[in-house]
């Protein structure tokens, strides 16, 4: 099994390009989620799926967009890229909420966003 | 009322030493709290947890203890190992909710030979 997989895991943007990062899981988890990780801030959610065909906001959701069409994929999109967006993305997926064996958030390694 | 304050930011340990990192938090509704380990160029991997209705937890070498009266909750490595060096992330949330998950700031652990 490979987990969570996140592509790509490095990018270089101009400030107003787009672009997509794919986060795929195998282990049939129900939730996704998608954080931005910033240094002396800790993780923050940007959105979260808690199903195929949904999506929800996070803590700090402007400026970016969601999908699941899929029920092993989460997308997250950048419209137009700022500066502001420079981070280090983690997606992240679990088995449900509400229960002590499926609390577990399972990570992928990251994918680092530069934008120029 | 949702953050938890982590600390501290950094933390250099001899091997063989006692590695401690705190947390504390404000929302009396959190039950379910989490540390995470970073390895550097990896994700945030869970390392243990701890519910509020016990005081103390121990997994190995890694301890959390909690205070529910002045809501704050520890990690402590005991023997401290260089393989340990990586950042720790605190957590709540409250009933499991992992869509709900406040994470701390983080601390980075550096473990010397």
């Amino acid at each position: 099994n490979a987990g969570v997989t996140q592509t790509p895991k490095f990018r270089v943007l101009k400030t107003g390009q787009s672009m997509t990062l794919l986060c795929a899981q195998d282990m049939n988890h129900e939730y996704m989620y998608w954080y931005r990780q910033d240094p002396g801030m800790g993780l923050r959610l940007i959105h979260y799926s808690v199903g195929e065909g949904t999506t929800a906001k996070g803590e700090v959701p402007d400026g970016y967009n969601v999908s699941r069409l899929k029920k092993q994929n989460f997308l997250l999109g950048l419209e137009s890229a700022a500066p502001s967006q420079t981070s280090v993305y983690f997606c992240a997926s679990s088995y449900s909420r509400g229960r002590a064996d499926t609390g577990e958030l399972f990570f992928g390694e990251g994918s680092r966003l530069t934008v120029l | 009322q949702q953050q938890v304050k982590q600390s501290p930011q950094s933390l250099i340990v001899q091997k063989g030493g006692i590695s401690i990192i705190n947390c504390a938090y404000e929302n009396t509704a959190f039950d379910y709290f989490p540390w995470y380990q970073q390895f550097p160029g990896k994700g945030p991997a869970l390392l243990i947890a701890i519910r509020p209705d016990v005081s103390e937890k121990k997994e190995g070498r890694f301890t959390i203890s909690f205070n529910k009266s002045a809501k704050q909750f520890s990690l402590h490595i005991m023997d401290s190992q260089p393989g340990d060096s990586a950042t720790y992330f605190c957590a709540a949330s409250q009933s499991y909710n992992t869509d709900k998950l406040i994470f701390g700031t983080g601390t980075r652990l550096q473990v010397f030979p």
